[in-house]
């Protein structure tokens, strides 16, 4: 497609289930973020994958959280033992490259909004 | 903590006046600073960016403003118009983290009739 997708669009799960969310980057983007907006914060950055590896973890919150990039294409970000404060909508974002080239201009999907009740 | 600040979350602003959105950072290493503006329900979008080696970057309306010394920057809309209220998200990329953005809180722009 010529943009980010991301599915599903909505999920509510009960606490305490696994989810996983999904990632189609721009074909050809290298680079792959997961950031989350919890109800009335600023992005918050999760992770980045370059290519299929992930150089940078450090913004997953626990060891709940765990993310995956394979063929250099999709992604999944997997959320184990849901808890409420998890509810937030999570977006992802795909740029040509990690580095500055030509800037770091990220496009991002429309997000998934995850809540759990 | 928040490297990127946006301390005013909403602005009210009279279609055809200036709209002036701030943004502070305290993270010196930030390198590339963009702007990014997110209707509801959908993802933000790319709006206009500036290098740390520059103070002001125009595009049409749009003008950002860096101040290194103060770690500061802004946008500029002008003249703003109705279709321009949105919520508008400063960002800053950090070489260290894959050049990864990091986001402010955003503020809510209303551009009234």
């Amino acid at each position: 497609g010529a943009g980010v997708s991301q599915s599903p669009s909505n999920k509510v799960t009960e606490k305490g289930k696994d989810v996983e969310l999904r990632c189609d980057p721009i074909s050809g983007h290298t680079a792959l973020y997961w950031y989350r907006q919890r109800l009335g914060q600023g992005l918050e950055f999760l992770i980045y994958f370059q290519g299929n590896s992930a150089p940078d973890k450090s913004g997953l919150p626990s060891d709940r959280f765990s993310a995956e990039r394979t063929g250099e294409s999709v992604s999944t970000l997997t959320i184990q033992r849901t808890q409420q404060e998890d509810s937030a909508v999570y977006l992802c974002a795909s740029s040509l490259a990690g580095g500055r080239v030509g800037g770091t201009e990220a496009f991002f999907g429309q997000g998934t909004r995850l809540t759990v009740v | 903590d928040q490297q990127v600040k946006q301390n005013s979350p909403s602005l009210s602003v009279q279609e055809g006046r200036i709209s002036i959105l701030n943004c502070d950072y305290t993270n010196s290493m930030f390198d590339y600073f963009l702007w990014y503006k997110k209707y509801p329900a959908e993802g933000p979008t790319f709006l206009i960016s500036i290098s740390s080696i520059k103070d002001k970057n125009e595009d049409g309306r749009f003008t950002v403003f860096l101040n290194k010394s103060a770690k500061h920057l802004s946008l500029h809309i002008v003249p703003s118009q109705p279709g321009d209220s949105a919520v508008y998200f400063c960002a800053a990329s950090n070489p260290n983290s894959g050049y990864a953005l990091n986001f402010g809180k955003g503020t809510s722009l209303l551009v009234t009739p």
